[in-house]
């Protein structure tokens, strides 16, 4: 069964930081990962996708890898601002045949100004 | 285009009642997908659509039902509700089929609160 866990469980930090959010997962059969970002009472919105032949993608200031092999993949976010304030989720999809979605417990981040 | 919507926003209701909550995909999106939200469980797949098949269900009671209708809308119904049914759903909608990429994006959600 497959299992998602994110480290830190909370970070808070000053503005201007880079930091890193860790994700793991106990399968490495996956068929994409994928980051979101939740505010507090709200939907999810969509950071990034990496397939599983990929190594990493980009957005602005965001980067996350993926570690297939090992389990892990990491979401890099550069010189942190208040804006990023939020929970941060990683999810795996099990297969090329489902949209399902396996999520992580969540980062929540602070950033302070 | 517009998001992922869903109806209503919230809902409050009571013990023993059922209730049916609407989500409209992206245009042109043909999977919709449903997830339980709670701060004890976390974010949990309820079921998935694609075509008006369900493709996928996850480990919830048979009180927890969906369906998907031509226009890949779908609605989702939970009967003799219970306490523990409060919670955010989340309805997330996916281009099955470009590229293989699936990228969901998710609706804002049904705010539920059974009394």
């Amino acid at each position: 069964k497959q299992e998602v866990t994110q480290i830190p469980a909370a970070l808070s930090v000053p503005e201007g930081e880079n930091l890193v959010l860790n994700c793991s997962f106990t399968d490495s059969a996956i068929y994409n990962l994928q980051w979101f970002r939740q505010d507090p009472g709200k939907g999810l919105t969509s950071l990034l996708l990496i397939q599983s032949s990929q190594r990493e993608q980009t957005s602005g200031r965001l980067n996350a890898s993926l570690d297939k092999s090992s389990g892990r993949s990491t979401l890099y976010i550069a010189a942190s601002q208040p804006g990023d304030s939020a929970t941060y989720l990683c999810a795996v999809s099990p297969g090329d045949n489902t949209d399902k979605l396996i999520f992580g417990t969540g980062t929540r981040l602070q950033v302070f100004p | 285009k517009a998001g992922v919507t869903q109806t209503p926003r919230y809902l409050i209701k009571t013990r023993g009642q059922q209730v049916t909550l609407s989500c409209s995909p992206i245009s042109g999106h043909r999977s919709v997908s449903w997830y339980q939200q709670t701060p004890g469980q976390g974010l949990q797949f309820l079921f998935e659509y694609f075509s008006e098949t369900q493709r996928n269900k996850g480990n919830f009671p048979g009180r927890f039902s969906g369906r998907q209708f031509s226009n890949s809308r779908s609605e989702m119904n939970v009967s003799t509700l219970e306490l523990g049914d409060s919670a955010l759903y989340l309805c997330a909608s996916s281009l099955v089929g470009l590229a293989g990429t699936n990228e969901q994006f998710f609706g804002p959600g049904t705010r539920l609160t059974v009394l």
